[in-house]
């Protein structure tokens, strides 16, 4: 069966400092790849998503930036962490782009 | 930009009573679907309705489409203390590259025991 892993699970860093989240699926292969933010009491703003490795494509410009190294590996980073980028990070897989399955999010606090 | 938009935006019954969900959305689409999430939580896939479908079931989960007003509504039938949740539903926009789907901000539904 699938299953998919994000970590880590509460993250809180100062304004400035780098970001490395990372996800991983497991059980499946190719999969389409997503990266979600949700504010507080939100809906989920889809951040980047990804079609194969090295292809990323970015839904909103921000100070994000995202890669993905290997076909079951998908990291979003930032070199400079603003206020604003606190939130729930939500990363999803999906297979023929239909129902995407969601990862347990990363909580992000920029203090 | 949210596509969707959930109403009403929180929601709160009896265990035992029914609960209905409504979504709207803006431009042509090839499916929707819903997503629950509990607080703090990832979100878990309910129920995918083609644009070619009226109605679709599973389990207590009803869910109707209307192309023509661009609305869906999701229907939880004698509701439990455990449907305590948020309920996004989601359009798929699809794109050269693979499907995405545009999530609405959610209901919030309580249930109360």
């Amino acid at each position: 069966s699938q299953t998919i892993h994000q970590w880590p699970a509460t993250l809180v860093q100062p304004v400035g400092s780098p970001l490395s989240l990372e996800c991983t699926v497991e059980g499946t292969s190719n999969p389409n790849l997503y990266w979600y933010r949700q504010a507080a009491g939100r809906g989920l703003q889809l951040l980047f998503y990804s079609v194969g490795i090295g292809q990323i494509s970015s839904e909103v410009p921000q100070n994000l930036s995202a890669s993905r190294p290997q076909d079951r590996q998908f990291i979003l980073s930032s070199k400079k962490l603003l206020l604003s980028d606190s939130g729930f990070y939500l990363c999803a897989w999906s297979v023929q782009g239909e129902t995407q399955y969601f990862g347990p999010g990363t909580r992000l606090l920029v203090l | 930009s949210q596509q969707g938009e959930e109403d009403p935006q929180a929601l709160s019954i009896q265990e035992g009573e029914n609960a209905t969900m409504n979504c709207s959305y803006k431009t042509s689409i090839n499916n929707l679907q819903w997503y629950r999430q509990n607080s703090g939580r990832g979100l878990v896939h309910l129920i995918l309705i083609r644009s070619n479908e009226r109605e679709k079931h599973s389990g207590r989960l009803r869910v109707t489409l209307d192309t023509s007003k661009k609305s869906s509504s999701l229907l939880i039938t004698a509701s439990r203390a455990a449907d305590t949740a948020s309920y996004f539903c989601a359009t798929d926009a699809s794109s050269e590259y693979g499907n995405k789907l545009v999530f609405g901000a959610g209901t919030i539904l309580r249930v109360k025991s």
